[in-house]
């Protein structure tokens, strides 16, 4: 059964900070995995997809990179804002069409 | 722009008391799920729908139910809500590849 970690569960860091967020999964034989981002009381918008045969994606600042043979995935945020503050959760897909989540990391980024 | 709609954002509805969520897409996506989410906690996969085919987790409640009329709109019925079901409802799509999900913007359910 794939299980999906996220650590650290919270963070919170001085703005212009680079960081990384850890997401590690127990089965390498994932289709893809999406991070997202999710603010508070709010619905999960879409940051940044990896297919199973992909080694990283960037959009902007951010940059995820998948190692499946390890069961890692990172999320660089660089030169964090305060408008970066949210909860980063994301998703292994594993299993067809079904998504298993992290608990979700929780970021503050300090003005 | 094609997106994910989800109605109402906020429901309250009284212990016992059916209540019907729902979700419409502009994607023509074929699969189309229904997510839980209670406080600081991961989505949970309650169920999804493959064009009409229904896949119901097997830990999700008979208390919980969904139709999918057609392809734009699918619905989450609680039959008998507790507190314990006092949560967000999230509806997401993708389409027949594994190309990522689309998340709409949630229901915020509260059982009184």
């Amino acid at each position: 059964k794939q299980e999906v970690t996220q650590i650290p569960a919270a963070l919170s860091v001085p703005e212009g900070e680079n960081l990384v967020l850890n997401c590690s999964f127990t089965d390498s034989a994932i289709y893809n995995l999406q991070w997202f981002r999710q603010d508070p009381g709010k619905g999960l918008t879409s940051l940044l997809l990896i297919q199973s045969s992909q080694r990283e994606q960037t959009s902007g600042r951010l940059n995820a990179s998948l190692d499946k043979s390890s069961g890692r995935s990172t999320l660089y945020i660089a030169a964090s804002q305060p408008g970066d503050s949210a909860t980063y959760l994301c998703a292994v897909g594993s299993g067809t069409y079904k998504y298993i989540f992290g608990t979700g990391t929780r970021l503050k980024v300090l003005a | 722009d094609a997106m994910v709609i989800q109605n109402p954002r906020y429901q309250v509805t009284q212990f016992g008391k059916p209540v019907t969520l729902s979700c419409s897409q502009t994607l023509n996506h074929n699969v189309m799920y229904w997510y839980q989410q209670k406080s600081s906690q991961a989505p949970k996969l309650l169920f999804h729908y493959y064009d009409k085919d229904f896949n119901n987790e097997a830990d999700t409640p008979d208390n919980f139910q969904s139709r999918r009329p057609n392809t734009s709109f699918c619905f989450l019925d609680i039959r008998s809500p507790g507190l314990g079901d006092a949560a967000m409802y999230l509806c997401a799509t993708s389409a027949d590849s594994p190309l990522g999900y689309t998340f709409g913007s949630g229901t915020r359910l509260t059982v009184v």
